[in-house]
Parts: structure tokens; sequence; C-alpha cells
């Protein structure tokens, strides 16, 4: 099946840091999320990306679609405890009922 | 509050034994999706339905099995044929077909422990 590779597999970053993880294919994808985890829950929609080269921020967060529709990156500015927790990218099939997602990466922010 | 509820939070069942987890919505979605989560890894489709009375294997359906009788709930039965049961369960949902704007909502999840 697809497989998204997702990177770096964990960070440990110190409060104010910026930063920023991506996730590559070697398919081609029409739509692009992230997804965030936190410890024992289900993972929430942080943003979702539909044009290459599309780039699209909520909050401190900024993700974008890659031009060749086959990465994607996501930019978390100054870090606070509170973004501890594993981002997912995830890409739809083109019949729009699937989703695939990448390994995660988990982010630990020390105070 | 509308949302996705799944329950219990935390299961125990003995090896060998069938176990069914609920999955309730009252977003008035049409599909519904069942992942497990290991640890450290991704999220990986089991089974999911677009529309009442109807399902399609995903990419691990083997050993699970679900129905779809009602729009609001998504039943999943973790059978003694899974081969390694315990994991994270995750219930989603959508519009019928996920497109711009209409992405997948996921509930809490119900941990399975097999003993």
């Amino acid at each position: 099946g697809q497989q998204l590779n997702q990177s770096p597999q964990s960070m440990f970053i110190q409060e104010g840091e910026d930063v920023s993880m991506n996730c590559t294919s070697s398919s081609i994808f029409n739509t692009w999320l992230w997804y965030k985890q936190d410890p024992g829950e289900g993972p929430v929609l942080l943003i979702a990306l539909y044009k290459a080269g599309e780039l699209t921020s909520n909050g401190r967060l900024t993700a974008q679609f890659g031009i060749t529709r086959k990465d994607s990156f996501l930019n978390i500015s100054a870090s606070i405890p509170s973004d501890v927790g594993i981002y997912f990218c995830a890409v739809r099939n083109n019949a729009g009922n699937m989703l695939t997602f990448g390994g995660g990466t988990r982010l630990m922010v020390k105070p | 509050d509308g949302g996705i509820t799944q329950s219990p939070k935390y299961l125990f069942r003995k090896e060998g034994q069938n176990v069914t987890l609920s999955c309730e919505q009252n977003l008035n979605h049409d599909a519904m999706y069942w992942y497990r989560q290991d640890p450290g890894q991704g999220l990986r489709l089991i089974y999911y339905s677009q529309i009442v009375n109807d399902f399609q294997k995903g990419d691990i359906a083997e050993g699970y099995s679900v129905s779809r009788e009602k729009k609001e709930s998504f039943p999943l039965t973790v059978t003694s044929a899974q081969k390694n049961p315990t994991a994270f369960y995750l219930c989603a949902s959508s519009t019928r077909f996920s497109g711009r704007y209409n992405e997948q909502f996921f509930g809490p999840g119900t941990r399975l422990t097999v003993l």
C-alpha cells in the first residue's frame, strides 16, 4: 500500500523554539492533512491542504502543500508546553474515502 | 454537544474471547471508520462504511467484523481470529464522501488489552 515517510520521528525542544516536521510520499495526492494526538486521545485535525503550493496557517501553526504534490511540511512557531503530542500527516486517496497516515512525529517541549 | 463517543475507554479481555467496541456519533455523518493504532505507529484502517447497511474492508480487516444497521452506530467486533488484538482503537466519521472541508473527525479511542 501507499506509504508516507514522516520525519523526524521525535523531537525534544526548548519552550519558545520553532519546530519543523515534514512528510513525503512516492505517489501524488491531492489532499494533505495534519493531525495532532494528545496521549490517550483521538487525533484532532489541525490543518487541511487542498491545492499544490498552498500555504495555510492556524495560529502558530503553518503548513504547506508541496508543489510536486508528494510532500508537505508543518511548522510550529514559539513552541509552548501544550504543543506536546504526536503530529501525524495524512493523505486522502483519489476516491476520497480513505486516509493513509504517516508514522508520526513525537514532540516534547521542555519548559 | 455533537461528537463521537467510544466506550469503554479501557477494555480487558481474555485470549480467545470476542469483544465488541462501541462507536456512536450524533454529527449526522454518513461515513464512519475504524482504525487501529499500535505504540509508536500511525493509524491503520480496519473497516469503513459510507452508508447504512454497507461497509468495506480497509488495509487490516482480517480478524475483525463490523455492522452498520444505524447511521449513528458502527460497532467493531474483535474476534478470536485476530492474532494480536491488543491495541488502541479509534473510530472516526465524516460526511459521505470526504472532500474539501469534509474531513474525518475522531472519537477518544478505546484501549483494548487481551490477557
